[in-house]
């Protein structure tokens, strides 16, 4: 098993600008989740899926997600800003509560 | 107001000491709590989970959970440099549908001196 896997590892993107961070696992896990980690600031959700087909936010603006089968969970940023220049965490775990996430390698994005 | 409070640190202990971290969060009806170790520019790797009130030990690790005080902690026995790290703590909110994220605290940095 790949586990989850992230791309691209780095990017730098121009102010307006729109890409999409991939996201797969190959685990079957349900439940897959965004996160954004800025220095001092923890891990910030983004956004998150509990199943093929359903998605929900944390952080409207900005970003879009969609998650049309199991295994990809693909983050949208629709028109960069300065303010997105983070690292970018997918995670993923089994559809219980008390199962904890594995993560991807994470993507580094900088907008200028 | 979901809410995961971690020391910031830095956490400073010589090697062999017991490392203590600690967490406290916000909503009582919380059921699942994680401790994530994350390496410098690294993703965070799971190293003990705890769901019920009491201790859970794994090799050197140990998770402690008292839920009347919104308390669970990670205990760190013969500290290794190797044990360098940032620590998240994360907890599993209740919700009806039980399919929640992973709620974060800001992450306790621990630096063992050799």
């Amino acid at each position: 098993n790949a586990g989850v896997t992230q791309t691209p590892k780095f990017h730098i993107l121009k102010t307006g600008q729109s890409m999409t961070l991939q996201c797969a696992q190959d685990m079957n896990h349900g439940y897959m989740s965004w996160y954004r980690q800025d220095p001092g600031m923890g891990l910030r959700l983004i956004y998150y899926s509990a199943a093929a087909g359903t998605t929900d936010k944390e952080v409207p603006n900005g970003y879009n997600v969609s998650r049309l089968n199991t295994e990809d969970f693909p983050l949208r940023l629709v028109s960069a800003a300065p303010s997105q220049t983070s690292v970018y965490l997918c995670a993923s775990r089994w559809d219980r509560r008390n199962y904890g996430y594995t993560f991807g390698s994470g993507t580094r994005l900088t907008v200028v | 107001q979901k809410e995961v409070e971690q020391n910031s640190g830095p956490l400073s202990v010589p090697e062999g000491a017991i490392a203590s971290l600690n967490c406290t969060y916000s909503d009582r009806g919380s059921q699942s709590f994680f401790w994530y170790r994350q390496y410098s520019g690294k993703s965070p790797e799971l190293i003990m989970s705890i769901y019920s009130n009491g201790d859970k030990e794994d090799g050197r690790f140990t998770a402690q959970l008292n839920k009347a005080s919104q308390y669970v902690s990670l205990l760190i026995r013969d500290s290794q440099p190797s044990d360098s790290a940032t620590y998240l703590c994360a907890v599993n909110w209740a919700l009806n549908s039980g399919n929640t994220p992973l709620v974060f605290g800001k992450g306790t940095r621990l630096s063992v001196i050799a």
